[in-house]
């Protein structure tokens, strides 16, 4: 069965830190992997997202992911965080059976000036 | 353009009442989606559909039920309300299936007491 893992519930950093969210799945196939974000109150919106080709992906609002296959990883980074990046991340596997969506447990991050 | 609309944004429910969440979308896509979210949980999906006139359970599809009978609209009915549903409810489309990005509406929080 497919699942996702965040390890991570809550993790703080300064504002102009690096940042980097971890993500590991399992899925027996070709992964469709997605990075969401959520803003207290909202839905959630798409950061980006890996099919294939380039294991590197780059999406909006700075953020980058890794796609690597031999640890089943797929971590977010952000090479300089802002305060507007405090919100809820959600890393997310698209099955390979029927069309359902499996979604992390999610990582809150926190930005202290 | 709105994207995925959902009514109502709050809702106090008796155990034992009924209700319907409404859910729409206006970018003519053919999979919607609907989703829980319990706190440290992350999503879990509940029905999902593949375009008007068909529909399929998720992971958590006990004590409710769907309908679509246009391509816009995807209401979720629960019958009798009961604590364990409460939750923040995230109703979402995408153009097709899994290697797609889901388009996510606001959410309803839902009280069940």
């Amino acid at each position: 069965a497919q699942s996702v893992t965040q390890p991570d519930i809550h993790i703080t950093v300064s504002e102009g830190a690096s940042l980097e969210l971890r993500c590991n799945y399992s899925y027996g196939a070709t992964p469709y992997l997605f990075w969401y974000v959520q803003s207290p109150g909202q839905g959630l919106q798409l950061l980006l997202k890996y099919f294939s080709g380039d294991t590197l992906v780059q999406g909006i609002k700075g953020f980058e992911a890794e796609f690597k296959r031999s640890q089943s990883s797929f971590n977010l980074r952000k090479p300089s965080v802002h305060w507007s990046d405090a919100a809820e991340y959600f890393c997310a596997v698209g099955a390979n059976t029927g069309n359902q969506f499996y979604f992390g447990t999610g990582t809150s991050l926190t930005v202290i000036p | 353009n709105a994207g995925v609309t959902q009514t109502p944004k709050f809702r106090i429910l008796k155990i034992g009442q009924s209700m319907t969440l409404q859910c729409t979308q206006d970018m003519n896509h053919n999979y919607m989606y609907w989703y829980r979210q319990d706190p440290g949980m992350g999503l879990k999906l509940i029905y999902y559909s593949v375009g008007a006139g068909i529909t399929d359970k998720g992971e958590v599809p006990n004590g409710y039920n769907v309908s679509r009978s246009t391509t816009e609209d995807f209401p979720l009915r629960l019958e009798l309300a009961a604590p364990s549903q409460t939750s923040v409810y995230f109703c979402a489309s995408s153009y097709s299936n899994r290697a797609y990005e889901q388009y996510f509406g606001p959410g309803t929080r839902l009280t069940v007491t």
